[in-house]
């Protein structure tokens, strides 16, 4: 069964303290995975599209990275104005479906 | 500005009443889609469409109905509207169908359903 599973739920960070975020999938023929964040209130945001395994792509604070199996989104020295919900997504074959996670609940404390 | 834009923004309806959620986009996209989003089950997406005339089922469209009639807009009809449907939609747009191009989503619209 195709599924896209992301963790944690929710992550608390200090301003300054770098982590990650876990997007995991179990797609067949996977024909990219996007991330995207989203404020509260407001629609998803792009951020990034990742094709094939060993891929990575960055935005400021942002690193994105993909394995055969899931994908991380590298976050270095967070600052308040990064908290959101970062969400990730997977088309499934023929690409005009897709497959959202729950997300990840991501604040950052001054 | 290109943009996806939604109305209304925010609608409080009873049960049984038909309503229609209008989506608009400026940016010639082939790829139209509904979601919706719920707390614990994520964005789900309703109907999709690769371009005009053309659309499908997403993972729940049962309730919805959607028309594609012109390239920019994309109707969301809920016929008989029930408590089930209360939740926060949104409409998407790509720039073609088929591959792995991304969305942009339209700004929501919280549907409430008494």
């Amino acid at each position: 069964e195709d599924q896209v599973t992301q963790s944690p739920e929710a992550l608390r960070l200090q301003e300054g303290e770098s982590s990650s975020l876990n997007c995991s999938y179990t797609v067949s023929g996977l024909r990219g995975l996007f991330w995207y964040r989203q404020d509260p209130g407001k629609g998803p945001e792009f951020l990034f599209t990742l094709y094939s395994a060993g891929e990575e792509k960055e935005k400021e604070r942002l690193k994105a990275t993909l394995t055969k199996k899931e994908s991380f989104l590298h976050i270095t020295a967070p600052k308040p104005e990064d908290s959101a919900t970062y969400l990730c997504a997977v088309p499934l074959q023929g690409g005009n479906q897709f497959y959202f996670g729950t997300g990840t609940s991501l604040t950052v404390i001054p | 500005e290109a943009q996806v834009t939604q109305n209304p923004r925010y609608l409080i309806t009873v049960t049984g009443k038909k309503l229609t959620v209008t989506c608009s986009q400026n940016m010639n996209h082939e790829y139209m889609s509904w979601y919706r989003q719920d707390p614990g089950l994520g964005l789900r997406q309703i109907y999709y469409s690769m371009n005009v005339e053309v659309t499908d089922k997403g993972d729940v469209p049962e309730g919805y109905k959607v028309s594609r009639k012109e390239k920019r807009n994309f109707p969301l009809i809920l016929e008989s509207p029930s408590p089930n449907q209360t939740s926060l939609y949104f409409c998407a747009s790509s720039l073609l169908a088929g591959g792995p191009n991304e969305q942009y989503f339209g700004p929501g619209t919280r549907l409430t359903v008494t």
